[in-house]
């Protein structure tokens, strides 16, 4: 069975930084660009990053370019984002997900961790 | 790209036809999908291309159009239907921009 578990989120101060990670299981990870995709408290689906399947291009939204950084380590089947700079607005669940085709929509998600940020 | 759904939320009665409208504010040729979210889950992909339903989606799913204008209709809706559903545009990125939700209701 394909899976994404996500981890690392949790309460921080504004100006904090988090370390989120996304386990994958049960298909070639190496294969597949991979994204981060948020939802704040109540609100809809926001897209974050983007990283190929290599490791070697990744994308941002505007609102955390310079902030938060995508990464993966295809050996150990996981996929990252340092999150840095931390505002209350980027409060939310934050989802990791495959990315389908090389297209960019996506397949599999993980079940989300929550990142909150208040002082 | 903007995307925009509408409406924001649709009542519908069990069985009755539904029909989900989103709209992008330039022309996403036929690069998009749809997904559906219930509460306290992920999402989950539902169709791409505009039309193509993902695995192991029902029949009653069904996605058209193209450039700025795309619908999805479920054709008979059924319990677990009820929930929120969004479009996502990936013609032109970055970013990946998502509409607003329509939140399907029991009537």
């Amino acid at each position: 069975e394909m899976q994404l578990v996500e981890s690392g989120g949790g309460l921080v101060q504004p100006g904090g930084s988090l370390r989120l990670s996304c386990a994958a299981s049960g298909f070639t990870f190496s294969r597949y660009w991979m994204h981060w995709v948020r939802q704040a408290p109540g609100k809809g689906l926001v897209w974050v990053s983007h990283i190929n399947n290599d490791g070697t291009s990744t994308t941002y939204a505007d609102s955390v370019k310079g902030r938060f950084t995508i990464s993966r380590d295809n050996a150990k089947d996981t996929l990252y984002l340092q999150v840095s700079s931390l505002r209350v607005e980027d409060t939310g669940l934050y989802y990791c997900a495959r990315d389908m085709h090389f297209g960019g929509y996506m397949d599999v998600w993980g079940k989300g961790t929550t990142v909150t940020v208040s002082s | 790209i903007v995307m925009t759904q509408s409406p924001a939320t649709l009542s519908v009665s069990p069985g009755e036809r539904a029909t989900l409208s989103c709209r992008a504010s330039r022309s996403v040729s036929s690069n998009l999908a749809w997904y559906v979210q219930k509460p306290g889950q992920a999402p989950r992909l539902l169709i791409y291309g505009t039309s193509t339903r993902a695995t192991g989606v029902p029949a009653r799913f069904s996605g058209s159009g193209s450039g700025t204008e795309f619908t999805l209709t479920i054709s008979s809706l059924q319990s677990e239907d009820f929930a929120v559903y969004y479009c996502q545009q990936y013609n032109n990125w970055p970013p990946l921009t998502f509409g607003g939700g329509t939140k399907v209701e029991i009537k």
